[in-house]
């Protein structure tokens, strides 16, 4: 089965601090990437996804991510962050084989401090 | 995209009763999932509803705890049987077609706290 880690459960940064949040997964195949974020109140969006192609991705409001597929890494950037990207973050990982499921990361709460 | 509904949005029950979510979509789509999202936790995935024939259950999970219904394109759902403190989660409805491959949408959730 696969796995999807997410090494930072909670972090806190100042306004206009760069973000960096680590994911990686266990599958060696094939694999299909995504970022998503709640934000306090609401359901859960997309933020940015990886199919094929280019591995730096760009995502809703600045936000980036780029696959590493030697380390199986899919770490998400944001070079400056603002009071409003105060939410939780899911890394989730798609295996083709699988269908559509989707395994996702234990999540990674932010506050950005004003 | 998809605009998905829940009902209810959140409940409060009682122990041993039973509750009934409902999952609605504004179109057809080919997939429909359920995960449960316990308090502090990621999601996990419960089953995916399938059209006209009995859910595929993720392990951990049983039919008749988590019995689900499918009858077409756009709507499914969950019930969550002989309830218990322990089932005290967020119940998430997703949605997925085959254009959107592994692309997921997420309803709003039912936030449901068992006594």
């Amino acid at each position: 089965a696969q796995s999807v880690s997410q090494h930072n459960h909670h972090v806190i940064l100042s306004e206009a601090a760069s973000l960096e949040l680590g994911c990686n997964y266990s599958y060696g195949g094939t694999v299909n990437l995504f970022w998503y974020v709640q934000y306090p109140g609401q359901h859960l969006q997309l933020l940015l996804k990886y199919f094929s192609g280019d591995p730096l991705v760009k995502g809703i409001k600045g936000f980036e991510a780029e696959f590493i597929k030697s380390k199986f890494s899919f770490n998400l950037r944001k070079p400056s962050v603002q009071w409003s990207d105060t939410a939780e973050y899911f890394c989730a990982v798609g295996d083709g084989r699988a269908g559509n499921m989707l395994t996702f990361g234990g999540g990674t709460r932010l506050m950005v401090k004003p | 995209s998809a605009v998905i509904s829940q009902k209810p949005s959140r409940d409060i029950c009682q122990r041993g009763t039973s509750l009934t979510i409902q999952c609605q979509v504004d179109s057809q789509v080919t997939m429909m999932f359920w995960y449960r999202q316990q308090p502090g936790q990621s999601l996990t995935l419960i089953a995916t509803a399938n059209q006209g024939s009995e859910a595929t259950y993720e392990s951990g999970f049983v039919i008749d705890k988590f019995p689900i219904s499918r009858p077409n394109l756009t709507f499914s759902t969950l019930t969550v049987s002989n309830m218990s403190p322990e089932d005290s989660s967020i119940y998430l409805c997703s949605v997925c077609s085959a254009g959107w491959w592994n692309e997921q949408f997420f309803g709003p959730g039912t936030r449901l706290t068992v006594l």
